[in-house]
């Protein structure tokens, strides 16, 4: 139980353009998700926690208007990344949260921006 | 904020061995989960341990949790190749903060 996937697990686009990633809860419903960000041979940073049924709620520092988040059901949250560039390039990992369980995590979307 | 910070940051081992990582944290906690990362993949969730308990075992893994000292310690037992990989440890006071994670390599 508890797995979490995510589409695409790889992404190349143009600067400028958009990207939507998805994150689906597979075998349990998750109210709250949430969108990490990672470097290389670094640890995660968290985006934004993703309510269903509500507005996400950003971390400090991150763009809402660039990264929007919907979560639109009780297993699936998306990310897009609107008029990505180049600096956005990154692996973006999501997490569903299964109360009393813990927070188990997608398998990650590469994306490079060119 | 980050607020688990792993012991040592690497650590390589002849398969058989046990490898010992540990967590730090700052702040009262809920709970504190172990996390298993392959290099360019997502993260596997190995243990949950409650505020409230003290050690935990899953297969070949122990976690303790000794919430005075706020640590945690994650042990690897008869480590095998396949468990070369970093490991997180986050707490939990609603959002997971994760440390810089310890790199484990195990030789064959």
């Amino acid at each position: 139980g508890a797995v979490v996937s995510q589409h695409p697990s790889r992404v190349i686009c143009k600067s400028g353009t958009s990207v939507k990633i998805e994150c689906r809860s597979l075998d349990f419903q998750a109210t709250t998700m949430f969108w990490y960000r990672q470097f290389p041979k670094k640890s995660l940073m968290l985006m934004a926690t993703s309510n269903e049924g509500s507005k996400a709620t950003y971390e400090q520092g991150v763009e809402k208007d660039k990264f929007l988040i919907n979560h639109a059901s009780l297993t699936l949250s998306t990310l897009t990344v609107t008029s990505a560039h180049p600096e956005d390039s990154s692996f973006y990992i999501c997490s569903a949260r299964e109360p009393g369980l813990g927070d188990f995590f997608g398998p990650g979307t590469r994306l490079t921006v060119l | 904020s980050q607020q688990g910070e792993e012991d040592p940051q690497a650590l390589s081992i002849q398969e058989g061995e046990n490898a010992t990582m540990n967590c730090s944290y700052k702040t009262s906690i809920n709970n504190l989960q172990w996390y298993r990362q392959n290099s360019g993949r997502g993260l596997v969730h190995l243990i949950l341990i409650r505020s409230n308990e003290r050690e935990k075992h899953s297969g070949r893994l122990r976690v303790t949790l000794d919430t005075s000292k706020k640590s945690s310690s994650l042990l690897i037992t008869a480590s095998r190749a396949a468990d070369t990989a970093s490991y997180f440890c986050a707490t939990n006071d609603y959002k997971l903060s994760f440390g810089a994670g310890t790199t484990v390599t195990v030789r064959a």
